[in-house]
């Protein structure tokens, strides 16, 4: 496989489910982002992750917990969501996170739909 | 305040038609990049083409182009030839020299005519 995939890509859940999203990346990138995509809202950044560190948490809720086991895997644990969270969750890489600026840009993968009820 | 502004909530245009997408940025850091993404119905965000701050030509990539005009802070996205595949949704982002985290607009959704 190349570039970034996530699984499942469509999720519903109940509120009181404990669900994990996976993303997996085959480009050699050392940085990772989980963003949400809510209708008619840009994309929010949740968490950033540069060499398996976690370097940004945008003030998101602990019922978002993302883990970085290596520099190749992402996944966001989801527990006792709440309908808002509804939205489709995009997973991307990049070669470096606080480099030089310049022509870095992000690779996506095609997002989990997830719907919680 | 928003970084990133794309004021076209949806746009049309005839198929073989140019069309112009655009976007407006917020920064006071001298060194930054901007990038356009597409994203079809599928939910994957594709890299379309990318400016640098310090570029002195406007970037071309195939059929698209990006208009860069520093002074009024616009990055408009050009795309000549609209064929019915380019029916997506367009995101304007930007990534700061200093901040180096990607703000992203709320995007255009762009329908091709035939």
């Amino acid at each position: 496989e190349t570039g970034v995939t996530q699984t499942p890509r469509h999720l519903v859940m109940g509120m009181t489910n404990k669900k994990s999203l996976k993303c997996e990346q085959h480009l050699g990138h050392n940085a990772m982002y989980w963003y949400k995509q809510s209708a008619k809202k840009p994309l929010e950044l949740m968490f950033v992750y540069n060499f398996k560190e976690q370097t940004e948490n945008n003030s998101v809720p602990s019922r978002f917990s993302p883990e970085c086991p290596n520099s190749s895997h992402l996944f966001l644990h989801l527990h006792t969501l709440q309908p808002e969270d509804s939205a489709l969750y995009l997973c991307a890489s990049s070669h470096l996170y606080g480099g030089r600026t310049g022509f870095d840009e992000q690779f996506f993968g095609p997002g989990t739909r997830l719907t919680v009820l | 305040a928003q970084k990133i502004t794309q004021t076209q909530p949806g746009m049309f245009v005839q198929e073989k038609e140019a069309v112009t997408l655009d976007c407006t940025y917020d920064t006071s850091d001298p060194s930054y990049g901007l990038f356009w993404y597409k994203q079809p119905s599928s939910g994957e965000m594709i890299f379309l083409i990318y400016q640098g701050s310090y570029d002195q030509q406007n970037a071309t990539e195939g059929r698209y182009s990006l208009n860069f005009q520093k002074a009024r802070k616009s990055a408009n996205l050009v795309i000549s030839a609209s064929q019915l595949g380019d029916s997506a949704m367009y995101f304007c982002a930007m990534r700061e020299g200093t901040g180096n985290q990607f703000y992203f607009g709320t995007g255009t959704s762009l329908t091709v005519i035939p």
